[in-house]
């Protein structure tokens, strides 16, 4: 069973930084294509960034870009999102989540499986 | 940016009803890349449909997809308890990936 679990977030400082995860389990993380989505309060999906399996592409949304890096350790099964320079406005709940894709070059860019979340609030 | 429009806001409606969720695209969504997901409270998404009608591993028959272009809908056929929830759609034709607001859907 797919399991992916994100730890990380909290109450930060405009301005601040915050590093999330999200450990996975389940399947072979080394091979799939992994993305950061994120919900603001009452609000829809925002997708954020996402990253290829080894690493060699790897695309964010306007609205982070220079801000946050995605990244990922496949010894350790583990999805990163360094989120620097944050804002009010990037006060959600972030979500990881996998693609379908395990093909290297091409994402499918659709998330057949998520985790829990982990909520970040931006606020002085 | 193709932005993706959720109508109705919310539904109203009993166990049993038939129901239809529209999505619809700002501009025509490349090879019909149409995904839709469920979400209920305090949970993460759960994906029902990709490719506008195919359903995922593990998704009941009552929940089918259709469209293309700039209109899609999700319908599912008969309303069990556990579907009150919060449907999304997303388009990954386009880039940026984008999502619609949601249509939730509540017992009357």
């Amino acid at each position: 069973e797919v399991q992916l679990v994100e730890s990380g977030g909290g109450l930060v400082k405009p301005g601040g930084s915050l590093r999330l995860s999200c450990a996975a389990s389940g399947f072979a993380f080394n091979d799939y294509w992994m993305h950061w989505v994120r919900q603001a309060p009452g609000k829809g999906l925002e997708w954020v960034a996402r990253i290829n399996s080894d690493e060699t592409i790897i695309d964010y949304a306007d609205s982070v870009k220079g801000r946050f890096t995605i990244s990922r350790s496949n010894a350790e099964n583990t999805l990163f999102l360094q989120m620097d320079s944050l804002r009010a406005e990037d006060t959600a709940v972030f979500y990881c989540a996998k693609d379908s894709s395990s093909r290297l070059a091409v994402a499918y860019n659709w998330f057949d499986s998520w985790g829990q979340g982990s909520l970040v609030t931006v606020s002085s | 940016e193709t932005i993706l429009t959720q109508s109705p806001g919310t539904l109203s409606l009993s166990p049993g009803e038939r129901v239809t969720l529209s999505c619809r695209a700002s501009q025509s969504v490349r090879n019909d890349y149409l995904a839709w997901y469920q979400q209920k409270r305090g949970q993460a998404p759960r994906l029902l449909i990709f490719g506008a009608s195919n359903r995922a591993t593990g998704i009941p028959a009552r929940f089918s997809g259709s469209g293309s272009g700039t209109d899609f809908t999700l319908t599912i056929s008969r309303l069990e308890p556990e579907d009150f929830a919060l449907y999304h759609c997303q388009q990954y034709g386009n880039a940026p990936l984008s999502f619609g607001g949601g249509t939730k859907v509540e017992i009357k």
